[in-house]
């Protein structure tokens, strides 16, 4: 079945370095990738997303790549700050595309130590 | 927030009891989602609707039931609760960003911690 594996599960960076947070997805009609930031108690928010008509796109110091042929796609956090201390989902549009649906990969805790 | 709100925010109530849980949005959204949120599962999708009393199973629909009488409102219910249905649900919805175009981003409301005893 359709499914999005997440990797590290855990991450933990000094304050100014980066963070890399890698996906992998099984269904190669996906096309649409999300990634969402959590703060404990909160909300998934909406963070950056890219097409697979794309193969990078930056939004200051976040940027996420795509590997279509590889089935992978990564968040990359530059100039880490305290602040982006939350947990990371992935996700993938699922087969029926028209029904909007989302496979989520397992998350990511990151914690950027001061 | 995308004029998402949730109801409840908190329950707490006891195994073999009905539970329904409210999804109410502002915005005229026709896509609406009901996921789960566990430590080390991530999100995962329950039920969803494409438009009024249109609705389809995700991956963990058994022991939730769903409704949808009007654009508005999404109703996620458990028929008879369980320990294992302990959790914190999240309703979303797909926002269309361009005319004809996406459906799949979307926009979460702010969840319901769900406690079965």
């Amino acid at each position: 079945g359709e499914n999005v594996e997440q990797h590290p599960s855990t991450l933990s960076v000094q304050e100014g370095d980066s963070a890399v947070i890698k996906c992998t997805y099984s269904d190669s009609a996906s096309n649409y990738f999300p990634w969402y930031k959590q703060e404990l108690g909160k909300r998934p928010q909406l963070i950056i997303d890219i097409r697979s008509n794309v193969g990078e796109k930056k939004d200051q110091r976040i940027a996420v790549t795509l590997n279509k042929t590889a089935k992978h796609f990564s968040l990359h956090i530059t100039e880490t700050q305290p602040e982006d201390s939350a947990v990371y989902f992935c996700a993938a549009s699922g087969r029926s595309s028209n029904t909007g649906k989302l496979i989520f990969g397992q998350g990511t805790t990151l914690q950027v130590k001061p | 927030d995308a004029g998402i709100t949730q109801s409840p925010r908190h329950k707490v109530t006891e195994t073999g009891t009905p539970v329904t849980l409210r999804c109410h949005q502002t915005e005229n959204h026709r896509y609406m989602y009901w996921y789960r949120q566990d430590p080390g599962h991530g999100l995962r999708l329950i039920h969803y609707s494409y438009g009024v009393k249109d609705t389809d199973k995700g991956e963990v629909s058994d022991g939730y039931s769903v409704s949808r009488s009007k654009t508005e409102d999404f109703l996620l219910t458990l028929e008879s609760a369980t320990s294992s249905q302990t959790s914190v649900y999240f309703c979303a919805i797909s926002l269309r960003r361009t005319s004809g175009g996406d459906r799949e981003t979307q926009y979460f409301g702010p969840g319901t911690r769900l406690l079965v005893l």
